[in-house]
């Protein structure tokens, strides 16, 4: 069984679309992550939520807006998409018992490319 | 703010031969560090972690990293790399107690490994 699962895989849509990312785990866990890795491979977070509350915004564009409907899933919604957004965008979740120290389980990225 | 320094963005190594992969880190206060691999078109996912207590820890797949508070570093060494080593390496360091983990990774080192 996937632990962490987002769909599309690929994403290829034009300038000024809006479009969604949905992420799914089946850990169990409490906390979700959105991250950026642009085409050089670094890796950003952007947004965290915890039982479904808001706790990491990044200063990412108000475009993106995160939706948590229950703890098991995380979603991106992208409006007016812009060439910028092109990058791989992976979805993580943890366990918060740590304090800082748990182990992000990762899925398998979603590829977006703006044309 | 806590930051990352990978010292080497890309790391050409014989097969069976060792391998060091080294990271910087900067924080004010005490820190969890985490060395994270991305295989081609995956997902991260967790290689080792330092919480506390022994310096030097292992990981899997024979992985190893020693935490070096007095030179803030946390090298990733292997004695005997192997084809199927073949990634990107990311180093990350995040602060305790502060809720949702927020994870800072450095830049990536691709390692790769020639017969």
């Amino acid at each position: 069984d996937t632990a962490v699962s987002q769909t599309p895989k690929y994403l290829v849509t034009q300038m000024g679309n809006d479009k969604s990312i949905k992420c799914e785990q089946n850990l169990g866990h409490d906390t979700m992550y959105w991250y950026k890795q642009d085409s050089k491979k670094f890796l950003k977070i952007m947004f965290s939520y915890n039982n479904k509350e808001l706790i990491i915004n990044e200063t990412v564009p108000n475009r993106f807006s995160p939706k948590s409907p229950d703890k098991a899933h995380l979603n991106l919604h992208i409006n007016s998409l812009e060439l910028g957004d092109s990058a791989v965008y992976f979805c993580a979740s943890s366990q918060e018992r740590l304090a800082g120290g748990d182990t992000q389980y990762f899925g398998p990225g979603t590829r977006l490319t703006v044309l | 703010a806590q930051s990352v320094t990978q010292l080497d963005s890309q790391v050409p190594v014989f097969e069976e031969a060792p391998v060091e992969l080294r990271c910087n880190y900067s924080s004010s206060v005490s820190v969890y560090l985490f060395w994270y691999v991305q295989y081609p078109n995956q997902g991260l996912q967790l290689l080792l972690k330092y919480l506390s207590g022994s310096t030097l820890v292992k990981g899997i797949n024979g992985f190893e990293a020693e935490f070096n508070k007095s030179q803030t570093s946390f090298h990733l060494r292997k004695p005997s790399v192997h084809i199927s080593d073949t990634a990107e390496y990311f180093c990350a360091v995040s602060e305790g107690g502060q809720g949702a983990q927020k994870l800072v990774f450095g830049q990536g080192t691709r390692l790769t490994i020639n017969p």
